[in-house]
């Protein structure tokens, strides 16, 4: 029944080390969202995809970059993790104006 | 100023009470406008949308509009303990989503 799903749901990486997380969506949506949100915090866009159109935030740092090879994944990289980079990552699809969440993956930074 | 603000609480009330929790926002332009249910280490989750000036109602759940004060509410009748969590207000102009801090529930039995 899942339908954004992410992988893995907890993350534990060491200072520096490179890391991937990856969303996938079994809903066909065009647009789909990287959103990092740190403990009692907003949500925060990283990047937006609209098909293969890729869309990033102005202030979303170099060392976050994202791939989506086709319609239904969608890849976060963080190239150099830092102690900063800890939080939930949670990917979204929209249809129309609804937007529908992932489960998130919690990256825990050594 | 930031775009969309939320008391972040908590907001405390008793079992049975109606919560109102309140989100304004600094883009006269938005259009759309959402409410988002939060429960601790989970996702978003997304309870009402609202588009139109007024009341729209679902179940216990009420989304209030006033695009002339900016402002956009959210009131939750026969609280029940289940529904505490964060409830985040997030805003819409270009279908990008733009949210508040989040409002704490604590609904107490």
């Amino acid at each position: 029944d899942a339908m954004v799903i992410q992988n893995p749901r907890y993350q534990v990486t060491q200072f520096g080390k490179p890391v991937t997380l990856s969303c996938s969506q079994t809903l066909n949506h065009n647009v789909m969202y990287w959103y990092q949100q740190k403990s009692s915090q907003a949500p925060k866009l990283l990047f937006h995809y609209y098909d293969k159109d890729f869309n990033n935030e102005a202030d979303t740092p170099d060392n976050f970059q994202s791939r989506r090879p086709n319609t239904s994944f969608c890849f976060l990289d963080i190239r150099s993790p830092g102690l900063g980079d800890a939080a939930m990552y949670l990917c979204a699809t929209q249809s129309y104006n609804e937007q529908f969440f992932g489960p998130g993956t919690r990256l825990t930074v050594l | 100023q930031k775009e969309v603000e939320q008391n972040s609480g908590p907001l405390s009330v008793p079992e049975g009470a109606i919560a109102s929790l309140n989100c304004t926002y600094s883009d006269r332009g938005s259009q759309s406008f959402f409410w988002y249910r939060q429960y601790s280490g989970k996702s978003p989750e997304l309870i009402m949308f609202i588009y139109s000036n007024g009341d729209k109602e679902d179940g216990r759940f009420t989304a209030q509009l006033n695009k002339a004060s900016q402002y956009v509410s959210l009131l939750i009748r026969d609280s029940q303990p289940s529904d505490s969590a964060t409830y985040l207000c997030a805003v819409s102009n270009t279908g990008k989503l733009i949210f508040g801090q989040g409002t704490t529930l604590q609904v107490k039995p």
